[in-house]
């Protein structure tokens, strides 16, 4: 079976200050990885994947995201928070050779500080 | 840039009574995908469409649940008698074709409310 972690509920930054947001996931196989971001009353934004190759891809908005084998994990990165960027985040998993539904982490709620 | 669409928006309903909650997918898009998320749990997977027929479904799915793909755009998912623990949000997503790594693009959600 597939999981997905987000250890953090909530994460707070300050505008302009680096974020990171965590994710670590476990698959029997190869992963696909994915990040989503959700505003309020609105649905699942899809911000970048992992597929293969580079460990390091970059996605919407200036977000970036750095797949680590060993520590199977997939945090989400960006170098200086906007207050924009306050919103409900979430990582998300598929096995290369499993099936093509999702496995999504319980979510983390990033708040940044103007 | 092309959106998945879902309506309604909220839908309130009796318990033992059918709701239908619709979605159009991205147009080019070949896969179809009901996910729920019941408040304040994990988004979860229902079920995949492909080619006018399930392709995956989860045990969430079950005989109370149906999908269809009525016309060349619509993609519906049917509950037949709902539950008070059917109450969630629903999401219809879409991807581009078999490839795995083709990420989904998700609708805005239809809130269900069973009484």
């Amino acid at each position: 079976a597939q999981s997905v972690a987000q250890p953090e509920d909530q994460v707070n930054v300050a505008e302009g200050n680096p974020l990171t947001v965590k994710c670590t996931y476990s698959v029997s196989g190869n992963p696909y990885l994915f990040w989503y971001v959700q505003y309020p009353n609105r649905g699942l934004q899809f911000l970048l994947k992992y597929i293969t190759g580079d460990n390091l891809v970059k996605g919407s908005y200036g977000f970036e995201a750095e797949f680590n084998k060993s520590q199977t994990s997939f945090h989400l990165k960006k170098p200086s928070a906007l207050v924009s960027d306050s919103a409900l985040y979430f990582c998300a998993v598929r096995d290369v050779a499993g099936r093509r539904a999702l496995t999504f982490g319980s979510g983390t709620r990033l708040q940044v500080q103007p | 840039e092309p959106e998945v669409t879902q309506t309604p928006s909220h839908q309130v309903t009796q318990m033992g009574q059918e709701v239908i909650l619709r979605c159009v997918p991205i147009s080019n898009h070949l896969y179809f995908y009901w996910y729920r998320q019941i408040l304040g749990q994990k988004v979860e997977f229902l079920v995949s469409f492909y080619n006018n027929e399930i392709s995956e479904k989860s045990e969430i799915f079950d005989d109370q649940f149906s999908v269809e793909r009525p016309d060349g755009s619509n993609f519906t998912l049917k509950i037949r008698s709902t539950k008070l623990e059917d109450s969630a949000m629903y999401f219809c997503a879409s991807s581009r074709d078999r490839g795995g790594g083709n990420e989904q693009y998700f609708g805005p959600g239809t809130r269900l409310t069973v009484t």
